[in-house]
């Protein structure tokens, strides 16, 4: 039970390069969110997904495409970096059914794409 | 936004001493979770209390929750070098969907 994994660790684009980042999970989850962490800010929502073939907005979406076309997978996609963008990537997944104080509430988290864009 | 804060954003104490943590968030909430990021790691979840409970514990770990306040804290009882992380309050609401992180309080236990 690998969890939630996330493919690459480390990567280093140019400005104006695409990329696509892999989050994969094996708990059967519904739920998938995409965040970005910066020194200072804690974790901010880019995207999420309430299930398979879902997406929507989080609090910071522009400059960031979304993916979910298999249950297991989601993907966030970079059409053109910008220097902003440096930061380290999270995913994370729930079981996401809704209720006070529910389990399934939980998130589990994968270890992170630190990415630089020069 | 719903976003929470922890208060203090850093501190540091001797092992065994007792650390405590705030949060505070904004909205109404469905409950409140705490989380745990040791350096260049992915967060990993530590406890959640509901919106009617006030108090919970787990180990040596003892959350409240002031729904009047908004306000959470966590106490970390007799501390070890190895707690040395930065914990982050996570909140969300009854409809789900999302949830709102703080920024952090970054802990450092001196051995």
């Amino acid at each position: 039970n690998a969890g939630v994994t996330q493919t690459p660790k480390f990567r280093v684009l140019k400005t104006g390069q695409s990329m696509t980042l892999l989050c994969a999970q094996d708990m059967n989850h519904e739920y998938m969110y995409w965040y970005r962490q910066d020194p200072g800010m804690g974790l901010r929502l880019i995207h999420y997904s309430v299930g398979e073939g879902t997406t929507a907005k989080g609090e910071v979406p522009d400059g960031y495409n979304v993916s979910r076309l298999k249950k297991q997978n989601f993907l966030l996609g970079l059409e053109s970096a910008a220097p902003s963008q440096t930061s380290v990537y999270f995913c994370a997944s729930t079981q996401g059914l809704a209720g006070a104080g529910s389990s399934y509430n939980e998130q589990f988290f994968g270890p992170g794409t630190r990415l630089t864009v020069l | 936004s719903q976003q929470g804060e922890e208060d203090p954003q850093a501190l540091s104490i001797q092992e065994g001493e007792n650390a405590t943590m705030n949060c505070s968030y904004k909205t109404s909430i469905n409950n409140l979770q705490w989380y745990r990021q040791n350096s260049g790691r992915g967060l990993v979840h530590l406890i959640l209390i509901r919106s009617n409970e006030r108090e919970k514990h787990s180990g040596r770990l003892r959350v409240t929750l002031d729904t009047s306040k908004k306000s959470s804290s966590l106490l970390i009882t007799a501390s070890r070098a190895a707690d040395t992380a930065s914990y982050f309050c996570a909140t969300s609401r009854y409809n789900f969907n999302k949830f709102y992180f703080g920024s952090g309080t970054k802990l450092n236990v001196k051995p």
